[in-house]
This record gives C-alpha cells, sequence and structure tokens, in this order.
C-alpha cells in the first residue's frame, strides 16, 4: 500500500478563519512533508518532519503551522491566511529523506 | 544546494511520435534522481527513479530514462507517445545523503494530439 490519504479534498475559507488540514499514511514512513503547489507550477516544500519532529522550515509564514501528533499522522493548521495562500496542498512521505516521495491527491485551498 | 532544469517548457506531439523530455541538474555530489508525473486534475505520482547500478531505468506506463553522469542528464524518453499521455511531468533530485530536501525542476507540459 503506497497511499497517502488527505482530508479534506477541496476548502473554502476567510481570511479570518481557522482550519487545519489532515494527512495520514500507513507505509511505515518515518519522514512526511508539506508541499504548496500553484497552477501551472513545481511543488514547494514547506516543511519537513523526521521521526515526528519538524527538520526543515522553508521559511514558511507562520499563519501556517503544522503538527506531527503521531508517525502516521501529518497537520497543518491555517490561520489568517491571504488570499495569495490559494493553492494546491500536498502532503507526502518517504521511508527516509533520501527515498522516494509519496504523494497525497492534494487539499485545493482556496481564499476569499 | 542541488538545483534542476527542464528545458521544454510545453511540448506537443502527435499520437505514436516519440517523446524526450531534457532534466539536467547542478550538484557536485551523489544524487537519486526522479521523474514524476502530474495527470489534468491528479496527484504526483512516480514514473522512475535512479539510486544508482544500470544508468538506464525503466518505469511505469512504458517510460524511461537515462542518467548520464558527465552530462548531469536525466532525460525521459518513450518510443510512442499516446493521447493519455497529456500530462505535465516533473523531474527532481536529492543529495543522496544527509537532510536534503528533493528539488523539482519547472515541469514540462505534454500535450499529445490525436
Amino acid at each position: 500500500d503506497t497511499e497517502v490519504t488527505q482530508t479534506p479534498k477541496h476548502l473554502v475559507m476567510g481570511m479570518t478563519n481557522k482550519k487545519s488540514l489532515k494527512c495520514e499514511q500507513h507505509m511505515g514512513h518515518r519522514a512526511m512533508y508539506w508541499y504548496k503547489q500553484k497552477a501551472k507550477k513545481p511543488p514547494e516544500l514547506m516543511f519537513v518532519y523526521s521521526y515526528e519532529k519538524l527538520s526543515i522550515n522553508e521559511s514558511v509564514p507562520s499563519r501556517f503551522s503544522p503538527e506531527c501528533p503521531n508517525s502516521s499522522l501529518l497537520n497543518l493548521h491555517l490561520h489568517a491566511l491571504q488570499p495569495e495562500d490559494s493553492a494546491l496542498y500536498l502532503c507526502a512521505s518517504s521511508q527516509e529523506h533520501i527515498g522516494v516521495r509519496y504523494f497525497g491527491p492534494g487539499t485545493r485551498l482556496t481564499v476569499t | 544546494a542541488q538545483s534542476v532544469s527542464q528545458h521544454n517548457h510545453h511540448v506537443i506531439l502527435s499520437e505514436a511520435a516519440s517523446l524526450e523530455l531534457g532534466c539536467n541538474y547542478s550538484y557536485g555530489g551523489t544524487v537519486n534522481l526522479f521523474w514524476y508525473v502530474q495527470y489534468p486534475g491528479q496527484h504526483l505520482q512516480l514514473l522512475l527513479k535512479y539510486f544508482s547500478g544500470d544508468p538506464l531505468v525503466k518505469g511505469i506506463k512504458g517510460f524511461e530514462a537515462e542518467f548520464i553522469k558527465s552530462k548531469f542528464s536525466f532525460n525521459l524518453r518513450k518510443p510512442s507517445v499516446q493521447w493519455s499521455d497529456t500530462a505535465e511531468y516533473f523531474c527532481a533530485v536529492t543529495a543522496n545523503s544527509g537532510n536534503t530536501p528533493l528539488v523539482f525542476g519547472k515541469g514540462t507540459r505534454l500535450s499529445v494530439i490525436a
């Protein structure tokens, strides 16, 4: 099973809302990632968790707050977002940092 | 830090034509190389990968890629494309050591016409 699941599939939120994106994998992978993808662009790395600890934060604004409750789950908490934050948010996981990243289907976020 | 360059922004081919998408990377050490595909409205899927060994790697759906170390290249090929190959193709690289991120190229959009 090489599946990474993400919920919700679509999310529309106002700039004052608080929402969370969820990601789950049951492949026993120890590295998990959040990426942001704008239309017609490659994914941009936001955060990396390794063994449930945040190991890379690519200078992401604090209105995005990641959380890794356990080795299978990854959350991205959203607060006070801007319209330019509208994008596809992808979660991925890998056995190790040098291994294959398996991507989830993404959450299509629209900020109004 | 590593970087990836994909030469073609948009490629348009007729069905049954041969495909080659260019990818060059910049990194002085040992790398792992990947091609991902993103079909319209779908998520990123791994087409193929190179870690070590035979530089000619075969992936899913008839795709293959050749790692040429001296040219820092990892071009993607398919002898005969189908309409269903219409998608965005991303080359990606990560260093083969340490906690280094996966770096994507800008992508090549392939349109296959009947």
